[in-house]
């Protein structure tokens, strides 16, 4: 099992919509979740990130945190065109020995004009 | 100020040629991250600095030679690479370590690199 898991997409929705991406992560003790924006061929963005459960909102952008089912989401309200990039979910927890900063695989989001 | 530069944007080498990789911040973070990713992956840890110190050698191969020369600095040194290790380098800092709250990383733009 990966330790931090997206679907890759793509996911597609109209401009205006809301986008909805989530992300499950297996490391019961990660306390800091991260949302990351990329597009093709930038480094990656950091958009979000929460360390409670609940809600946090910025802006057009909402990260969701459950840490009992141990998935996080970030919901994108009135989406654009210019949010179509690749959006990464990362947490802090163990692997290969190290504590360090986990990255889910991207989920690809397109928004159509 | 939530910048990390990195220098050079792009680098083109030879197999047998030595460069070095640049990243500077001056948000005063005190942990500094090299990350390499390849297309369409997610960026895959190589080196942690944590108050100067080398704190993670992700078993990256000895032809990749990280350098903190200050807290504000940070160097990648290359020799003898190989076509497979064409990539984006990434450089990243934080505050604090990955174990502590408010460890927010930032990347740089990174550095696109060739070997031929």
């Amino acid at each position: 099992q990966k330790e931090v898991e997206q679907n890759s997409g793509p996911l597609s929705v109209p401009e205006g919509a809301i986008a909805s991406l989530n992300c499950t992560y297996s490391d019961r003790g990660s306390q800091s979740f991260f949302w990351y924006r990329q597009y093709s061929g930038k480094s990656p963005e950091l958009i979000m990130f929460i360390y409670s459960n609940g809600d946090k909102e910025d802006g057009r952008f909402t990260a969701q945190l459950n840490k009992a089912s141990q998935y996080v989401s970030l919901l994108i309200r009135d989406s654009q065109p210019s949010d179509s990039a690749t959006y990464l979910c990362a947490v802090n927890g163990w692997q290969d020995s190290s504590y360090k900063l986990i990255f889910g695989s991207g989920t690809r989001l397109l928004v159509r004009p | 100020d939530t910048e990390v530069t990195q220098t050079p944007k792009h680098l083109v080498m030879g197999m047998t040629n030595k460069k070095s990789l640049k990243c500077e911040q001056h948000m005063g973070h005190r942990a500094m991250y090299w990350y390499k990713q390849k297309a369409k992956k997610p960026p895959e840890l190589m080196f942690v600095y944590s108050y100067e110190k080398l704190s993670i050698n992700e078993s990256v191969p000895s032809r990749f030679s990280p350098e903190c020369p200050n807290s504000s600095l940070l160097n990648l040194h290359l020799h003898a690479l190989q076509p497979e290790d064409s990539a984006l380098y990434l450089c990243a800092s934080s505050q604090g370590s990955s174990r502590e709250l408010g460890n927010e990383q930032f990347f740089g733009p990174g550095t696109r690199l060739t070997v031929l």
